[in-house]
């Protein structure tokens, strides 16, 4: 089954950027969507078809994907952008997580 | 404003059956698709099924073929999960989430407060 692998955690300081990485083969043929989790709420796109944003959602969230990679960009980030985030896409009519990433900011 | 709620969670014992609902509001729920995601405590997010709001086709996750059911009934706006044979591993809150087009590969652009599902003795 198609897997997408995302680095546990990543740091980061107040006004910096963060990048958070999900890999999988052939990940680039495919769109990729962002989630942001916050403690003991409901998931938030962030991110749809690789680079767009949703209405609401702040400019500095970007998004690429190439290759087996794609990334998702916070730019300036905020203490209120500490959360968990998920990639996902499709494979074959089934939809693949990745296993989330915890951002912290320092 | 778009409103999911789901409901139906709950305890039960190993081998039990339960069934999830999704109340939507807020949209034309039969032109979108809609599906269920879980999360077990401190774990990532889980896709379980989905349901096409083009075609009426309904997909699902390893896990859950065979065992689970996806329905919904596009009168009272509500996507219902029957889940039978349930296990522990079953454990976990189950999300609603609505698609953002009635194909199935779109984006999960609403999710509802998610109702938690505990299979224990």
């Amino acid at each position: 089954s198609y897997e997408l692998t995302q680095s546990p955690s990543v740091s980061v300081s107040p006004g910096q950027t963060a990048s958070i990485t999900c890999s999988g083969e052939k990940l680039g043929d495919e769109y990729v969507y962002w989630y942001l989790q916050k403690p003991g709420q409901s998931p938030i796109l962030v991110i749809y078809e690789d680079n767009k944003r949703p209405s609401g959602i702040p400019e500095r969230f970007s998004g690429s994907n190439s290759g087996n990679t794609a990334t998702l960009t916070i730019s300036g980030t905020q203490a209120m952008d500490e959360a968990d985030y998920y990639c996902q896409a499709w494979d074959r009519r089934t939809v693949v997580f990745g296993g989330g990433t915890r951002l912290t900011v320092l | 404003e778009v409103q999911l709620l789901e409901s139906g969670g709950g305890l039960v014992q190993p081998g039990g059956s339960l069934r999830l609902s999704c109340a939507a509001s807020g949209f034309t729920f039969s032109s979108y698709g809609m599906n269920w995601v879980r999360q077990a405590p401190g774990k990532g997010l889980e896709w379980v099924s989905g349901f096409s709001g083009i075609g009426g086709n309904t997909f699902y996750a390893d896990s859950a073929k065979g065992r689970f059911t996806i329905s919904r009934d596009n009168s009272k706006n509500t996507l219902y999960l029957q889940m039978n044979s349930l296990r522990a591993e079953d454990t976990a809150v189950y999300y609603c989430a609505k698609a953002s087009s009635g194909s199935y590969n779109a984006a999960f652009d609403y999710w509802g407060q998610g109702t938690l599902v505990t299979v224990s003795s």
